[in-house]
């Protein structure tokens, strides 16, 4: 139950185009769902975060879809470009863990130029 | 200052060699993790502390030993590893263990155990 499934594995995209990661959870007790972008020899980094509350939030070029009834969220870059190409962690958390995050499986995301 | 830093960004080390990771913050963070990440895998939670007090060990092997001198500084201490342990350490931190606010990784340690 606290696992968070994370797909697809891998994704190659075109410039321009729109990269698009869904992850799953089954834990309701989740309320805090971040995803964080890692490029090669570096740590994570925060990319974007969601709480339940809201359906949908956008930064620049990166959007995060939130279903709460369905415990989907998805992340997507809109224009994805070549500097975009690294691996994407979603994760989720909730107060009763001590905010431990439960990392999603990771998608190695490859924008083509 | 928003900057989580560790050295050494590489370590090479044989079994029976005594070795020891740093991590540094000046965020005035309260919550500080050490995590373990494997090539093509997400980060694994190892130690996380709580104003500088240990409050969870994720079932961590001995030979791995933290330790959190100060409210800026970590430690993680290294004796007889074995060469599965190598991997990217990572060192995290957060406002408070308890918060929503973000949790900054460092840039991590990069060990290979011979």
């Amino acid at each position: 139950q606290q696992q968070v499934k994370q797909s697809p594995q891998s994704l190659i995209v075109q410039k321009g185009g729109i990269s698009i990661i869904n992850c799953a959870y089954e834990n309701t007790a989740f309320d805090y769902f971040p995803w964080y972008q890692q490029f090669p020899g570096k740590g994570p980094a925060l990319l974007i975060a969601i709480r339940p509350d809201v359906s949908e939030k956008k930064e620049g070029r990166f959007t995060i879809s939130f279903n709460k009834s369905a415990k989907q969220f998805s992340l997507h870059i809109m224009d994805s470009q070549p500097g975009d190409s690294a691996t994407y962690f979603c994760a989720a958390s909730s107060s009763g863990s001590a905010r431990q995050l439960t990392f999603g499986s990771g998608t190695q995301l490859t924008v083509l130029p | 200052d928003t900057e989580v830093t560790q050295t050494p960004k590489h370590l090479v080390m044989g079994m029976t060699n005594k070795k020891s990771l740093k991590c540094e913050q000046h965020m005035g963070h309260r919550a500080m993790y050490w995590y373990k990440q494997k090539a093509k895998k997400p980060p694994e939670l190892m130690f996380v502390y709580s104003y500088e007090k240990l409050s969870i060990n994720e079932s961590v092997p001995s030979r791995f030993s933290p330790e959190c001198p100060n409210s800026s500084l970590l430690n993680l201490h290294l004796h007889a590893l074995q060469p599965e342990d190598s991997a990217l350490y990572l060192c995290a931190s957060r406002l408070r263990v308890s918060s929503y606010n973000e949790q900054f990784f460092g840039p991590g340690t990069r060990l290979t155990v011979l």
